[in-house]
């Protein structure tokens, strides 16, 4: 069974810039998360997705930060514009439902820095 | 008040010794009790869980960990360290019954001295 797919694994820009990650999660899985991860911290969910719906997106900055998962299947986080406090590894996750045993599978995230 | 803690930002075993990672978490939070580990550069691998039934919870590479209920506990402990295990731990809860939103402690890193 193929894991969750992020890209891309490393990117580097200049604060104001903006960027885009990819995620691609398991074949199935209704739920997916974007969590952010700064070094020496654990993850922070910013957004949840069951199927193309936002179920929770109550720590994601608006302001700059904005996701889709337009079909219910892949989705994208997009920072615009991206402050130098937004390094971080960005962590793509889903789940097969959003009941609360669920096991979430992650990806191996994409590291962003902004210099 | 924080849904997890997790004491100890760094941990250090011998080879062969026991390892022990605490976790504590609120006891407003349903009783849905995760670990994960994360090695550098990759992403998080479930351990083991907690939902319901046993309260010992054995998981993967010889880890386990036992729900306290009374001291709202979920301690991970492996009787003997590899050194394979250096990485970063983390405890994870779910805050709803509803919704399977994990919330993460500050994790812990284990080094494993040969």
């Amino acid at each position: 069974e193929a894991g969750v797919a992020q890209s891309p694994r490393y990117k580097i820009i200049e604060k104001r810039q903006s960027v885009a990650f990819w995620c691609n999660p398991i074949s199935g899985h209704a739920t997916l998360y974007w969590y952010q991860q700064i070094l020496g911290q654990g993850p922070k969910l910013l957004i949840q997705f069951q199927n193309n719906g936002v179920v929770d997106d109550s720590q994601l900055p608006k302001d700059r930060f904005s996701a889709e998962r337009l079909k219910g299947v892949d989705s994208t986080l997009k920072i615009q514009p991206a402050k130098l406090e937004d390094s971080a590894v960005y962590l793509c996750a889903s789940s097969l439902d959003m009941r609360g045993n669920t096991e979430a599978f992650f990806g191996q995230g994409t590291r962003l820095t902004v210099v | 008040a924080q849904s997890v803690t997790q004491l100890g930002s760094h941990v250090s075993v011998s080879e062969g010794a026991l390892v022990l990672l605490r976790c504590n978490y609120s006891s407003s939070v349903p009783p849905y009790l995760f670990w994960y580990v994360q090695y550098p550069n990759q992403g998080l691998q479930l351990l083991l869980k907690y939902t319901t039934g046993a309260t010992l919870v054995k998981g993967i590479n010889g880890f386990e960990a036992e729900f306290k209920k009374s001291e709202t506990s979920f301690h991970l402990t492996k009787p003997s360290a590899h050194m394979s295990d250096a990485a970063e731990y983390f405890c994870a809860v779910i805050r709803s019954y509803t919704g399977n939103q994990f919330y993460f402690g500050t994790g812990t890193s284990l080094t494993v001295i040969p």
